[in-house]
């Protein structure tokens, strides 16, 4: 079965302290593997696609990367406004499978 | 920046009442699909279509809901009768190809 596995479940950051989120997964024929940018009570908004094992994509201060069985989401000095719950995704031989997110707070 | 329209962006209604949600993707995207969300946890599909095909509804409960999508635009789904476990995000998706599926702003639906 599909699956995707994000940690940690929550992360609390000062202002300017860099980390990185963790998406594992396993899938059936990797298509595509996503991340997504949640706000609450708002719907999930598209960041990345990342296709084949050592690809990078970066926007502002996030830069996703990709292995054969994890994604990583580094998130470089981050500000308060980067507050959000990030959503990994992957695209096997079906639709979309999420993960349950990463609640990422920075405090200034 | 084009968007995925929804609406209505809330609903409460009691058990056993109808209720319907509308979406209307991004102009050229074929694919639509149709989510729920519930509080923290990710996006769970619920049917998705190719133009006005269904192309997988295998977790759609169908005894309740029912989703169409009549001239391959817009998108209607409906939940009759409505259970106090329908209570979550409901959120319409469209895309392009394999290329990243982009959200619309979901319709919180409260049953009580």
């Amino acid at each position: 079965e599909d699956q995707v596995t994000q940690s940690p479940e929550a992360l609390r950051l000062q202002e300017g302290e860099s980390s990185s989120l963790n998406c594992s997964y396993t899938v059936s024929g990797l298509r595509g593997l996503f991340w997504y940018r949640q706000d609450p009570g708002k719907g999930p908004e598209f960041l990345f696609t990342l296709y084949s094992a050592g690809e990078e994509k970066e926007k502002e201060r996030l830069k996703a990367t990709l292995t054969k069985k994890e994604s990583f989401l580094h998130i470089t000095a981050p500000k308060p406004e980067d507050s959000a719950t990030y959503l990994c995704a992957h695209s096997g031989y079906s639709t979309l499978t999420f993960g349950k997110g990463t609640m990422l707070l920075v405090s200034p | 920046e084009a968007e995925v329209a929804q609406s209505p962006r809330y609903k409460i209604t009691e058990k056993s009442q109808a209720v319907a949600f509308w979406c209307d993707p991004i102009s050229g995207h074929a694919t639509l699909y149709w989510y729920r969300q519930i509080l923290g946890q990710g996006p769970e599909l619920l049917v998705q279509f190719q133009d006005e095909s269904v192309v997988d509804d295998s977790q759609l409960p169908k005894d309740r809901f029912s989703a169409e999508r009549l001239k391959g635009v817009d998108s209607t789904l409906k939940i009759q009768p409505a259970e106090l476990g329908d209570s979550a995000m409901y959120l319409c998706a469209s895309s392009l190809g394999l290329t990243g599926q982009y959200f619309g702003p979901g319709t919180r639906l409260t049953v009580t």
